[in-house]
Parts: structure tokens; C-alpha cells; sequence
């Protein structure tokens, strides 16, 4: 198995722009999550999914952050309008059982 | 809200010895416990998963245990070498499959 793929591997965007972000998961995975890591604050689960639909978006930090799941085997992230505080690496995790495995991560930044 | 905490958040270590990475989280209703490693610029691998009902969990070198009435668990490493050299980051569920609370890590220099 490839393991989780995230494309692309580094972004970057003047302040503004729309930012995509996608992912695709293990094969047969039902669970798909989406985190941010950063110096400051760590690595933080941004959103994750059950079976395509989102379960708990509590950590998106705002509405120019969107997530959305439209296949078992598709994910995206998009951030519209952009800030330079999104700088962050955005990492792509996906799971059948109890345990995640992650994917390479997008280094995302914004100036 | 739980919380993981890790230390120390830095070690260095010659290469052969033993050591001992510790993590602590404040809500000991746990489902399981998660042992990552990640190295500089690239993604997080599953080290070890262990279940709230095991106390143990052994791959290779690395044996990682778990007390959950104290909130504690320990990744020991044995004979280091420089390739084992990574941050550590150890991560609790809020409750099975779901979002995972991630301790702030514990970056690991063994040097040759």
C-alpha cells in the first residue's frame, strides 16, 4: 500500500489567494482527519471524518478554513482568503482502527 | 480536557545507551495510547498503539509501557542508535478512532 498521499508537498502563496490541499487515504480507511502543526501551538486536529461525512470541525480555526470529503478516497482542504498566520505544516492521517497513520504533510506558506 | 505532557522536551545521548522517553496525560479514561515518531521534515510514523487494557507493547528496540491510574506512559529505547534520532510525540484519543491529543514531544539527539 502507498500509505496516505497529500498533494502538494509545498505551497506557497501570496496573502489572499485560495490554497487546496489534498489528500487520499489508506484504501478501506473509514476515518480521515486533518491536523495543523505549528511551533507555537503544536500539532492540532483541525477536522476529521467517518465514512465521508465530517464528525467534529470544532478545530477549524474560521470560516476561511473548508474541508470536504466527496469519496472514500478524496479529501481537501481549502483556505480562502489566506493569511500569512496559516503558515503551518498540514498533515493528513486516516484510520480503520485505533491507529492513525499520517501522511507527508503540505508545508504551507503564506507571505 | 485532556492533556498530554511530555519530558523532557530535549535529550542528548551517546550512541548504546538506554533511555527513557516519558509521556503523561490528566484524563486516565483512555481508550489507548499512541507512540509516533517524526523526523525533521517529514510526516508522523506509528511507533507502537497500546490498548487501555495491556500494560506492555514490544516492537524491536522499543518497549513501550502504560499505567493508567497514574496517567503515565514510557517509551524505552534500548542500545540508541544515531538513526533513532527523531522527536517523539505520544497522542491519546478522546475516545476510540477519534481526534487524538498530541504531547508536545521529546526531540532525541544520539550521537555516534
Amino acid at each position: 500500500d502507498a500509505g496516505v498521499i497529500q498533494s502538494p508537498r509545498h505551497e506557497v502563496t501570496e496573502m489572499g489567494q485560495e490554497v487546496t490541499l489534498r489528500c487520499k487515504p489508506i484504501s478501506g480507511h473509514d476515518y480521515l482527519f486533518w491536523y495543523r502543526q505549528t511551533m507555537m501551538r503544536g500539532l492540532e486536529l483541525l477536522i476529521y471524518f467517518n465514512n465521508n461525512v465530517p464528525i467534529d470541525d470544532s478545530g477549524m480555526p474560521e470560516d476561511r478554513f473548508s474541508a470536504k470529503m466527496p469519496n472514500a478516497s478524496f479529501s481537501t482542504l481549502k483556505i480562502q482568503p489566506s493569511e500569512p498566520r496559516d503558515s503551518a505544516v498540514y498533515f493528513c492521517a486516516s484510520s480503520r482502527g485505533p491507529e492513525q497513520y499520517f501522511g507527508p504533510g503540505t508545508r504551507l506558506t503564506v507571505t | 480536557k485532556q492533556e498530554v505532557t511530555q519530558i523532557p522536551a530535549a535529550l542528548s545521548v551517546p550512541e548504546g545507551e538506554n533511555l527513557v522517553l516519558n509521556c503523561s496525560f490528566t484524563d486516565s479514561a483512555i481508550y489507548n495510547l499512541q507512540w509516533f515518531r517524526q523526523d525533521p521534515g517529514k510526516g508522523l510514523t506509528s511507533l507502537l498503539l497500546i490498548q487501555s487494557s495491556q500494560r506492555e507493547q514490544t516492537s524491536g528496540r522499543l518497549n513501550a509501557s502504560l499505567d493508567k491510574s497514574s496517567g503515565r506512559s514510557t517509551l524505552y529505547i534500548a542500545a540508541s542508535q544515531p538513526g533513532d534520532s527523531a522527536t517523539y510525540l505520544c497522542a491519546v484519543p478522546e475516545t476510540s478512532g477519534s481526534r487524538l491529543t498530541f504531547g508536545e514531544g521529546t526531540q532525541l539527539t544520539v550521537n555516534p
